[in-house]
């Protein structure tokens, strides 16, 4: 069965540095998602991407976050200077687009952790 | 999108039917009602999803009352792997759209030996 795979499993970086979560969505999706988790709290959702540009996003995704699908099959979301407080869950998440029951499916997660 | 209210917890013994109710008074027509688990701090994973008829899958049964202000999630019989955090999400059908997902906090659901 496809699935959403999502590199590294674990980030460990210090604050103010630039990181990149990456994502392989199912192909033939068209819509791809960043929720994050902060520990104990709810999934929060970032951001929105479809046909190369974003669809809507949170209050969350502040200029230090940007995504981007640089080739037909990963899906990325960079914080440009990290901060602790950005220390949580990242979920990746695509669905196919081809009508408004279509489900998203979620990766595993990248536990993000700045120190 | 309509909200949802989901206890926070419950508990089910291994081997019985797992009843996870939700209560979305306020949904519309064009909303559907989806349901997800989180195990652990794992991705949500999904289960179904209906609008207003009973629906069963391979994990689970969606029984959405008449006036769909309510729904319950039946694992018919539950093993310890299905204690996670159970989600019970509304989100609207219209055609184009980002449709993304606002998550609770969900119904803690412990499978006890």
């Amino acid at each position: 069965e496809p699935e959403v795979t999502q590199t590294p499993s674990h980030q460990v970086t210090q604050m103010g540095q630039e990181v990149i979560l990456r994502c392989v969505p199912i192909s033939n999706h068209l819509y791809f998602y960043w929720y994050r988790q902060i520990l104990g709290q709810k999934v929060e959702f970032l951001v929105s991407f479809y046909n190369n540009e974003i669809s809507e996003k949170s209050e969350i995704f502040d200029d230090q976050f940007s995504v981007e699908r640089p080739d037909g099959s990963n899906f990325t979301l960079k914080i440009r200077s990290t901060k602790l407080e950005d220390s949580a869950m990242y979920f990746c998440a695509s669905r196919d687009g081809t009508g408004g029951t279509d489900t998203q499916y979620f990766g595993p997660g990248t536990r993000l952790t700045v120190l | 999108d309509a909200k949802t209210t989901q206890p926070p917890s419950m508990d089910c013994a291994e081997g019985r039917a797992a009843n996870l109710p939700c209560n979305h008074s306020t949904i519309s027509g064009n909303e559907y009602v989806y349901w997800y688990r989180q195990i652990h701090s794992q991705g949500p994973q999904y289960i179904i999803h209906g609008l207003k008829n009973n629906e069963t899958n391979e994990m689970a049964s969606l029984i959405i009352t008449e006036d769909r202000k309510s729904s319950t999630l039946i694992l018919p019989h539950a093993t310890l792997r299905d204690t996670a955090v159970y989600y019970c999400i509304v989100r609207p059908y219209s055609g184009a759209g980002s449709y993304q997902l606002t998550f609770g906090k969900g119904t803690k659901l412990s499978v006890i030996p």
